[in-house]
């Protein structure tokens, strides 16, 4: 299947830890973003790569650490986590400016 | 800065209605404009995109109208089935960003 896959679905973890979101796009796309939806629903773009070059950084805390090892991959490394960061993330792929598609979601729960 | 706003934030109607939908924006400097559906607990799906040069988009049952120049764009859901329940998000590119309203849950009922 052509898609955006992201793994795992679900993270529970405690405060303190250190976890990482995979996310993989098999469209061909050049560009990769990560959002994170809160608790009340308000999604915000965290992350956007065009072939593997950061292209938009949204003031987010730099516990927070993208890494694209290839245009068809961007992970989302976060360190010590804290309560707050607790949510569901998503990643998404497009070519170029155009239609974003979006993986199924992370729901991080930090404890 | 880029607001996106949707109303109404919740609409329940009948079976076999037609509905719309609003989304309003304040920066009419856009690339384009997706609208996309939720469900709960689930990931996004996308819908329609209209492109900033372009007013309106049809998939189905679907319409979206986008008029720029005022900052709004409308999705139109003809006749509404039970499965159209979900939250209806509205989008608006500002190169590559995405900023986001907050939806409207929509519940159609049987």
């Amino acid at each position: 299947d052509t898609a955006v896959s992201q793994t795992p679905k679900y993270l529970v973890t405690q405060m303190g830890n250190d976890k990482s979101i995979k996310c993989e796009q098999n469209l061909g796309h050049d560009t990769m973003y990560w959002y994170k939806q809160d608790s009340k629903k308000f999604l915000k773009i965290m992350f956007s790569y065009n072939n593997k070059e950061l292209i938009i950084n949204e003031t987010v805390p730099n516990r927070f650490s993208p890494k694209s090892p290839d245009k068809a991959h961007l992970n989302l490394h976060i360190n010590s986590l804290e309560l707050g960061d607790s949510a569901v993330y998503f990643c998404a792929s497009s070519q170029a400016a155009t239609e974003q598609f979006f993986g199924p979601g992370t729901r991080l729960t930090v404890l | 800065k880029q607001e996106v706003t949707q109303i109404p934030a919740a609409l329940s109607v009948p079976e076999g209605e037609n509905l719309v939908l609003n989304c309003s924006f304040t920066d009419s400097a856009i690339y384009n404009l997706q609208w996309f559906r939720q469900d709960p607990g689930k990931g996004l799906t996308s819908l329609l995109l209209i492109q900033s040069s372009q007013r309106e988009q049809t998939s189905g049952r679907l319409n979206a109208s986008l008029d720029k120049s005022s900052g709004r764009s409308t999705l139109y859901i003809a006749a509404s089935q039970p499965g159209d329940s979900a939250t209806y998000l509205c989008a608006v590119d500002n190169n590559r960003k995405l900023i986001w309203g907050l939806g409207t849950s929509l519940a159609v009922n049987p």
